[in-house]
Protein backbone atom coordinates (compact mmCIF):
# COMPACT_ATOMS: atom_id res chain seq x y z
CA UNK A 1 0.00 0.00 0.00
CA UNK A 2 1.39 3.65 -0.66
CA UNK A 3 1.90 5.69 2.14
CA UNK A 4 3.39 9.05 3.41
CA UNK A 5 5.34 9.52 6.81
CA UNK A 6 5.66 12.94 8.65
CA UNK A 7 7.28 11.79 11.75
CA UNK A 8 7.36 14.91 13.58
CA UNK A 9 3.85 16.76 14.38
CA UNK A 10 6.02 19.66 15.26
CA UNK A 11 9.44 21.18 14.45
CA UNK A 12 10.50 24.61 16.14
CA UNK A 13 13.37 26.47 15.37
CA UNK A 14 15.50 29.56 15.81
CA UNK A 15 15.21 31.80 12.73
CA UNK A 16 17.99 32.04 10.56
CA UNK A 17 18.98 28.46 12.01
CA UNK A 18 18.75 25.55 8.95
CA UNK A 19 15.51 23.75 8.94
CA UNK A 20 13.96 20.37 7.94
CA UNK A 21 10.89 18.68 7.86
CA UNK A 22 11.03 15.19 7.29
CA UNK A 23 9.28 12.95 4.91
CA UNK A 24 8.75 9.53 4.43
CA UNK A 25 7.17 7.45 1.71
CA UNK A 26 6.43 3.95 0.40
CA UNK A 27 5.03 3.63 -2.77
CA UNK A 28 4.58 1.24 -6.08
CA UNK A 29 7.20 2.67 -8.63
CA UNK A 30 9.01 5.45 -9.25
CA UNK A 31 7.78 7.88 -6.69
CA UNK A 32 6.40 11.53 -7.68
CA UNK A 33 6.81 13.66 -3.98
CA UNK A 34 5.64 17.05 -3.60
CA UNK A 35 5.85 19.86 -0.97
CA UNK A 36 2.94 22.32 0.09
CA UNK A 37 2.78 24.82 2.77
CA UNK A 38 -0.58 25.94 4.40
CA UNK A 39 -1.12 29.38 5.91
CA UNK A 40 -3.80 29.72 8.87
CA UNK A 41 -7.44 29.71 6.91
CA UNK A 42 -5.66 29.57 3.66
CA UNK A 43 -5.46 26.84 1.08
CA UNK A 44 -2.31 25.11 0.30
CA UNK A 45 0.48 26.31 -1.81
CA UNK A 46 2.92 24.53 -3.91
CA UNK A 47 6.30 24.63 -2.83
CA UNK A 48 8.29 21.80 -5.19
CA UNK A 49 7.97 18.54 -6.84
CA UNK A 50 10.47 15.78 -7.66
CA UNK A 51 9.26 13.74 -10.47
CA UNK A 52 13.03 12.81 -12.47
CA UNK A 53 16.53 13.86 -12.49
CA UNK A 54 18.37 15.81 -10.09
CA UNK A 55 17.82 14.44 -6.62
CA UNK A 56 17.82 18.10 -4.92
CA UNK A 57 15.09 20.09 -6.30
CA UNK A 58 14.41 23.89 -5.69
CA UNK A 59 10.86 25.61 -5.11
CA UNK A 60 9.91 28.28 -3.84
CA UNK A 61 10.33 30.50 -0.83
CA UNK A 62 14.23 29.76 -0.67
CA UNK A 63 12.85 26.26 0.32
CA UNK A 64 15.11 22.85 -1.48
CA UNK A 65 14.41 19.25 -1.28
CA UNK A 66 16.50 15.93 -1.46
CA UNK A 67 15.20 12.52 -2.99
CA UNK A 68 16.89 9.65 -1.25
CA UNK A 69 15.78 6.64 -3.06
CA UNK A 70 17.43 3.81 -0.79
CA UNK A 71 16.05 5.80 2.36
CA UNK A 72 13.05 6.39 0.33
CA UNK A 73 12.81 10.33 1.70
CA UNK A 74 12.04 13.64 0.48
CA UNK A 75 13.61 15.99 3.41
CA UNK A 76 12.66 19.53 2.97
CA UNK A 77 15.12 22.00 4.07
CA UNK A 78 16.06 25.56 3.80
CA UNK A 79 19.56 26.82 4.86
CA UNK A 80 18.08 30.16 6.65
CA UNK A 81 14.71 29.97 8.27
CA UNK A 82 12.37 33.11 8.46
CA UNK A 83 9.90 33.57 11.05
CA UNK A 84 7.37 33.99 8.37
CA UNK A 85 8.16 30.67 7.42
CA UNK A 86 5.92 29.15 9.96
CA UNK A 87 3.45 27.14 8.73
CA UNK A 88 1.44 24.00 8.29
CA UNK A 89 3.73 22.01 5.61
CA UNK A 90 1.98 18.27 3.86
CA UNK A 91 4.27 15.65 1.89
CA UNK A 92 2.28 14.32 -0.44
CA UNK A 93 3.27 11.03 -3.32
CA UNK A 94 1.80 9.43 -6.02
CA UNK A 95 3.15 6.51 -7.56
CA UNK A 96 4.01 5.82 -11.50
CA UNK A 97 1.70 2.70 -12.31
CA UNK A 98 -1.12 3.58 -14.23
CA UNK A 99 -3.32 6.46 -14.79
CA UNK A 100 -4.48 7.33 -11.31
CA UNK A 101 -3.51 10.97 -10.41
CA UNK A 102 -4.42 10.44 -6.74
CA UNK A 103 -2.06 12.18 -4.27
CA UNK A 104 -1.39 10.38 -1.09
CA UNK A 105 -0.79 12.59 1.84
CA UNK A 106 0.91 13.10 4.74
CA UNK A 107 -0.49 14.42 8.04
CA UNK A 108 1.54 17.71 8.26
CA UNK A 109 3.86 19.04 10.05
CA UNK A 110 3.61 22.38 12.35
CA UNK A 111 6.88 24.36 11.98
CA UNK A 112 6.71 27.34 14.16
CA UNK A 113 10.41 29.31 13.69
CA UNK A 114 11.05 31.61 16.60
CA UNK A 115 12.48 35.07 16.67
CA UNK B 1 -4.46 30.04 -4.78
CA UNK B 2 -3.88 30.40 -8.34
CA UNK B 3 -7.33 30.31 -10.93
CA UNK B 4 -9.31 28.43 -8.29
CA UNK B 5 -12.04 30.16 -6.63
CA UNK B 6 -14.13 28.48 -3.55
CA UNK B 7 -17.56 30.27 -2.55
CA UNK B 8 -18.81 31.27 0.09
CA UNK B 9 -15.42 31.16 2.46
CA UNK B 10 -17.65 30.60 5.50
CA UNK B 11 -20.64 28.34 5.26
CA UNK B 12 -23.15 27.49 7.73
CA UNK B 13 -25.44 24.98 7.97
CA UNK B 14 -28.47 23.79 9.97
CA UNK B 15 -29.21 20.12 11.21
CA UNK B 16 -30.82 18.20 8.13
CA UNK B 17 -30.20 20.58 5.58
CA UNK B 18 -28.30 20.26 2.56
CA UNK B 19 -25.50 22.43 1.35
CA UNK B 20 -23.76 22.79 -1.77
CA UNK B 21 -19.93 24.46 -2.23
CA UNK B 22 -18.55 26.17 -4.99
CA UNK B 23 -15.80 25.25 -6.96
CA UNK B 24 -14.56 26.97 -10.39
CA UNK B 25 -10.89 26.40 -12.01
CA UNK B 26 -9.66 28.63 -15.14
CA UNK B 27 -6.85 26.75 -15.83
CA UNK B 28 -7.82 24.63 -17.99
CA UNK B 29 -7.54 21.77 -16.05
CA UNK B 30 -8.67 18.33 -16.53
CA UNK B 31 -8.77 17.11 -13.36
CA UNK B 32 -10.43 18.51 -10.04
CA UNK B 33 -10.43 17.26 -6.44
CA UNK B 34 -12.44 17.72 -3.31
CA UNK B 35 -10.48 17.24 0.21
CA UNK B 36 -11.61 17.49 3.46
CA UNK B 37 -9.40 18.90 6.37
CA UNK B 38 -10.31 18.41 10.02
CA UNK B 39 -7.34 19.22 12.80
CA UNK B 40 -4.32 16.92 13.25
CA UNK B 41 -5.87 14.82 10.46
CA UNK B 42 -4.69 16.06 7.47
CA UNK B 43 -6.37 16.06 3.80
CA UNK B 44 -9.01 13.30 3.23
CA UNK B 45 -9.96 13.16 -0.31
CA UNK B 46 -13.89 13.05 -0.56
CA UNK B 47 -14.30 13.09 -4.77
CA UNK B 48 -12.47 13.55 -7.39
CA UNK B 49 -13.01 13.90 -11.19
CA UNK B 50 -10.41 13.03 -14.00
CA UNK B 51 -12.38 14.69 -16.95
CA UNK B 52 -16.21 16.07 -17.62
CA UNK B 53 -18.85 13.93 -16.57
CA UNK B 54 -16.68 11.72 -14.88
CA UNK B 55 -16.36 11.00 -11.14
CA UNK B 56 -15.02 8.37 -8.42
CA UNK B 57 -15.25 8.33 -4.69
CA UNK B 58 -12.28 8.96 -3.11
CA UNK B 59 -11.39 7.63 0.65
CA UNK B 60 -14.55 9.75 2.55
CA UNK B 61 -17.34 10.21 0.04
CA UNK B 62 -20.49 8.81 2.37
CA UNK B 63 -22.54 11.99 3.09
CA UNK B 64 -21.45 13.91 0.03
CA UNK B 65 -21.83 14.10 -3.98
CA UNK B 66 -20.43 15.86 -6.90
CA UNK B 67 -21.19 16.76 -10.32
CA UNK B 68 -18.96 17.52 -13.19
CA UNK B 69 -20.80 19.22 -16.33
CA UNK B 70 -18.09 21.41 -17.06
CA UNK B 71 -14.68 21.33 -17.18
CA UNK B 72 -14.44 24.72 -14.78
CA UNK B 73 -16.77 23.34 -12.23
CA UNK B 74 -17.09 20.81 -9.62
CA UNK B 75 -19.63 21.19 -7.12
CA UNK B 76 -19.58 19.55 -3.82
CA UNK B 77 -23.06 18.80 -2.04
CA UNK B 78 -22.97 17.83 1.59
CA UNK B 79 -25.95 16.06 2.43
CA UNK B 80 -27.86 15.52 5.56
CA UNK B 81 -26.30 12.07 5.43
CA UNK B 82 -22.85 13.32 6.72
CA UNK B 83 -22.73 13.08 10.35
CA UNK B 84 -20.05 15.31 11.16
CA UNK B 85 -20.03 17.80 8.34
CA UNK B 86 -18.14 20.84 10.45
CA UNK B 87 -14.55 20.76 8.85
CA UNK B 88 -12.19 22.62 6.29
CA UNK B 89 -13.16 21.83 2.54
CA UNK B 90 -10.62 22.71 0.00
CA UNK B 91 -10.92 22.15 -3.88
CA UNK B 92 -7.75 21.53 -6.00
CA UNK B 93 -7.01 20.96 -9.79
CA UNK B 94 -4.62 19.04 -11.73
CA UNK B 95 -4.09 19.46 -15.41
CA UNK B 96 -2.83 18.47 -18.67
CA UNK B 97 -3.55 15.42 -20.83
CA UNK B 98 -3.79 12.31 -18.82
CA UNK B 99 -0.85 10.46 -17.26
CA UNK B 100 1.25 12.86 -18.04
CA UNK B 101 3.49 13.65 -14.70
CA UNK B 102 4.61 16.66 -14.76
CA UNK B 103 1.13 17.81 -14.96
CA UNK B 104 0.17 15.71 -11.65
CA UNK B 105 0.76 19.45 -9.08
CA UNK B 106 -2.20 20.45 -7.44
CA UNK B 107 -3.15 23.54 -7.32
CA UNK B 108 -5.35 24.89 -4.20
CA UNK B 109 -8.55 27.32 -3.71
CA UNK B 110 -8.82 29.32 -0.58
CA UNK B 111 -11.35 26.78 1.18
CA UNK B 112 -14.62 26.86 2.40
CA UNK B 113 -15.16 26.63 6.14
CA UNK B 114 -18.06 24.61 7.03
CA UNK B 115 -20.03 24.81 10.10
CA UNK B 116 -23.09 22.84 11.65
CA UNK B 117 -25.51 25.25 13.70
Amino acid sequence: AQSVAQPEDQVNVAEGNPLTVKCTYSVSGNPYLFWYVQYPNRGLQFLLKYITGDNLVKGSYGFEAEFNKSQTSFHLKKPSALVSDSALYFCAVRGNAGNNRKLIWGLGTSLAVNP
Amino acid sequence: DGGITQSPKYLFRKEGQNVTLSCEQNLNHDAMYWYRQDPGQGLRLIYYSQIVNDFQKGDIAEGYSVSREKKESFPLTVTSAQKNPTAFYLCASSGGLAGTPSTDTQYFGPGTRLTVL
